[in-house]
């Protein structure tokens, strides 16, 4: 299994109050990923980075920023959690973007509730 | 654009029946490849396959096998003798080089005792 952990696995907190979710690798990928997962939807992408303070938005950003100081660590954060951002957030890693080893390895998860 | 859809929400089979999930996908990407993740009960997600769409060739692993055709745009995934644990939700996932993967909405197997 790839060596992905997030924290915390599970959290609830109040509409307005700021998260932090963290996400860590000890696979030395350059790319990593945050998705979230709702029912109908699959998951979709919030942001994604390639490399070491090089980040990007994806489909469903808003609300959400993002940090990455160091390969191993990914953060996500809502800035004032809204109860729209209730889901289970997956982070996700791989090798490359390119030809090869493009393949996708996730994170076990974690779940967020916005009261 | 991108799409991936998996028409079926939700199958039920007995054990030891053969089930298959359906994929198509839309793209304008020439190189693209296709992905299959499963999630069990537990909400893990465990990549099971990558094919690129230079490959038509299906593959077979164990119970499990893919057909992939371009013609149609689908990239099926088969079952074999289900078995409890095959019980889960399957992804079926584009990607194309461009950022991320694009996710189908899932397809819940349920395979009954």
């Amino acid at each position: 299994d790839a060596g992905i952990t997030q924290s915390p696995r599970h959290k609830v907190t109040e509409t307005g109050t700021p998260v932090t979710l963290r996400c860590h690798q000890t696979e030395n990928h350059r790319y990593m990923y945050w998705y979230r997962q709702d029912p109908g939807h699959g998951l979709r992408l919030i942001h994604y980075s390639y490399g070491v303070k090089d980040t990007d938005k994806g489909e469903v950003s808003d609300g959400y920023s993002v940090s990455r100081s160091k390969t191993e660590d990914f953060l996500l954060t809502l800035e004032s959690a809204t109860s729209s951002q209730t889901s289970v957030y997956f982070c996700a890693i791989s090798e490359s973007s390119g030809r090869d080893n493009n393949e996708q390895f996730f994170g076990p998860g974690t779940r967020l509730t916005v009261l | 654009a991108q799409k991936v859809t998996q028409a079926q929400t939700e199958i039920s089979v007995v054990e030891k029946e053969d089930v298959t999930l359906d994929c198509v996908y839309e793209t304008r990407d020439t190189t693209y490849y296709l992905f299959w993740y499963k999630q069990p009960p537990s909400g893990e997600l465990v990549f099971l396959i990558r094919r690129n769409s230079f490959d038509e060739q299906n593959e077979i692993s164990g119970r499990y096998s893919w057909n992939f055709q371009k013609s149609t745009s689908s990239f099926n995934f088969t079952i074999t003798a289900s078995q409890v644990v095959d019980s889960a939700v399957y992804f079926c996932a584009l990607y194309t080089g461009r950022r991320a993967l694009t996710f189908g909405s899932g397809t819940r197997l349920q395979v009954q005792p």
